[in-house]
């Protein structure tokens, strides 16, 4: 069965800390991994990670992709107030003729002033 | 187009009734999505349009849920005789075909709930 795992579940820390979120997965016919933040309303588009070893940024975000370890990281330096959120991390498989999105259960982050 | 917008946001209705939503995509996107979302949970897949056709369709989606995208625009979806389980964020989302890497991107959301 396809799945995806984040960890940690939840996380709090204080403004400037670093953080690190992670999303492992086992899933057949690999596509791609997304990474979405989620305040309170829909999901955010990160990143979309296809390639192995390449970091993408944005900010003081940044996401990179072991493939061959099946697992991705999201970093955030610096972090913020405004940076507390759900972060989740999907990963989009080939089933058939069609193609789905695996999502995992989130990483809830609180980051204290 | 400032991206996918979906009506009404809020929904409060009772136990029996019937609810609709509609999802207006990114005019590009030929691929529309709808998901069910509740608290604590990540989005669950419901179905999915390419153009008018639907092509999946989630198990979740039980005989009471209908969804149609009869142009290939806007899309609604009809929850009928609604229980108190229906209550969720209900997501619409869009994406192009081919090249995008499934890169979807999400509307606002739709909450319902049943009382």
């Amino acid at each position: 069965e396809d799945k995806v795992v984040q960890s940690p579940l939840s996380l709090v820390v204080h403004e400037g800390d670093t953080v690190t979120l992670n999303c492992s997965y086992e899933v057949t016919n690999f596509r791609s991994l997304l990474w979405y933040k989620q305040e309170k309303k829909a999901p955010t588009f990160l990143f979309m990670l296809t390639s192995s070893g390449i970091e993408k940024k944005s900010g003081r975000l940044s996401s990179i992709l072991d493939k061959k370890e099946l697992f991705s990281i999201l970093n955030i330096t610096a972090t913020q107030t405004g940076d507390s959120a759900v972060y989740l991390c999907a990963v989009g498989i080939n089933a058939g003729n069609n193609r789905k999105l695996i999502w995992g259960l989130g990483t809830s982050l609180a980051v204290n002033p | 187009d400032t991206g996918v917008s979906q009506d009404p946001r809020h929904k409060i209705t009772k136990r029996g009734q019937n609810v609709t939503f509609r999802c207006d995509p990114i005019s590009e996107h030929n691929r529309l999505y709808w998901y069910r979302q509740t608290l604590g949970q990540g989005p669950e897949f419901l179905t999915y349009f390419q153009n008018e056709a639907q092509l999946e369709k989630s198990r979740l989606l039980s005989d009471r849920f209908s969804a149609e995208r009869p142009k290939g625009s806007f899309s609604t979806l009809e929850i009928q005789r609604t229980e108190q389980g229906d209550s969720a964020m209900y997501l619409c989302a869009s994406s192009l075909e081919e090249g995008s890497g499934n890169t979807i991107y999400f509307g606002e959301g739709s909450w319902l709930t049943v009382v």
